[in-house]
């Protein structure tokens, strides 16, 4: 069955340092990865789409990878603010299916 | 309104009592999603609907689910003879038009707790 594993369900990092956050997934072949914010009883936000098609994707502090042949994805936060401190949620569909979701990481950013 | 709006915001219902949760998805979209979050889990697809398209309805957990959507706007989820594991956050999201490369718009969920 298809599967999306977020590699640790929390992480922990110094201000100022890169935040690095893993996607992989399994029996699936995505046109498109998906990166979400998710506050504390909020409804996820997107951040960032990534085409199969494409290898890398920048949003001012965000780059995200996309790498099919690995079935990964990479989600980097640059110059990391307590403000970033959130649930990331990585997504995946292809077609007209609805979004499949991972479980998420939790980001603490540590002043 | 600007976003996807969801009421009620928290509910709390005896088991084996109906609850209908609400959706108002923003103005002009036609494809709505309904999700649940139970804690510490990830999104669980439930439905979807697209235009005047049949539903897909392959993520719903029981036949205790079902879902639909008037004119095209507004959802109602309807969970009949709720059970303690129904308890979770019941996500709401519309998006321009279903395809790959459709970032949904989230509303805040309905929390929902059976007791």
């Amino acid at each position: 069955s298809q599967k999306i594993e977020q590699n640790s369900e929390a992480l922990n990092i110094q201000e100022g340092k890169t935040a690095t956050l893993t996607c992989n997934y399994t029996n699936y072949s995505p046109a498109y990865l998906q990166w979400y914010r998710q506050d504390p009883g909020r409804g996820p936000v997107f951040l960032l789409l990534i085409r199969e098609n494409e290898k890398e994707k920048r949003k001012e502090r965000l780059k995200v990878t996309f790498d099919t042949t690995l079935k990964q994805s990479l989600f980097h936060i640059t110059a990391s603010q307590p403000a970033d401190s959130a649930t990331y949620l990585c997504a995946l569909n292809s077609g007209n299916t609805p979004l499949v979701f991972g479980k998420g990481t939790r980001l603490s950013v540590i002043a | 309104g600007a976003g996807v709006s969801q009421s009620p915001s928290n509910k709390v219902t005896e088991k084996g009592k109906d609850v209908e949760l609400r959706c108002d998805p923003i103005s002009g979209h036609t494809a709505l999603y309904w999700y649940r979050q139970s804690l510490g889990q990830g999104l669980e697809f439930l439905i979807y609907f697209q235009g005047n398209s049949a539903p897909d309805k392959s993520g719903l957990p029981s036949d205790r689910f079902s879902a639909e959507r008037t004119g095209g706007s507004v959802s109602t989820l309807t969970i009949q003879r709720t059970q303690q594991e129904d308890s979770a956050v019941y996500l709401c999201a519309s998006s321009p038009a279903t395809g790959a490369g459709r970032a949904p718009f989230f509303g805040q969920g309905t929390r929902l707790t059976v007791v």
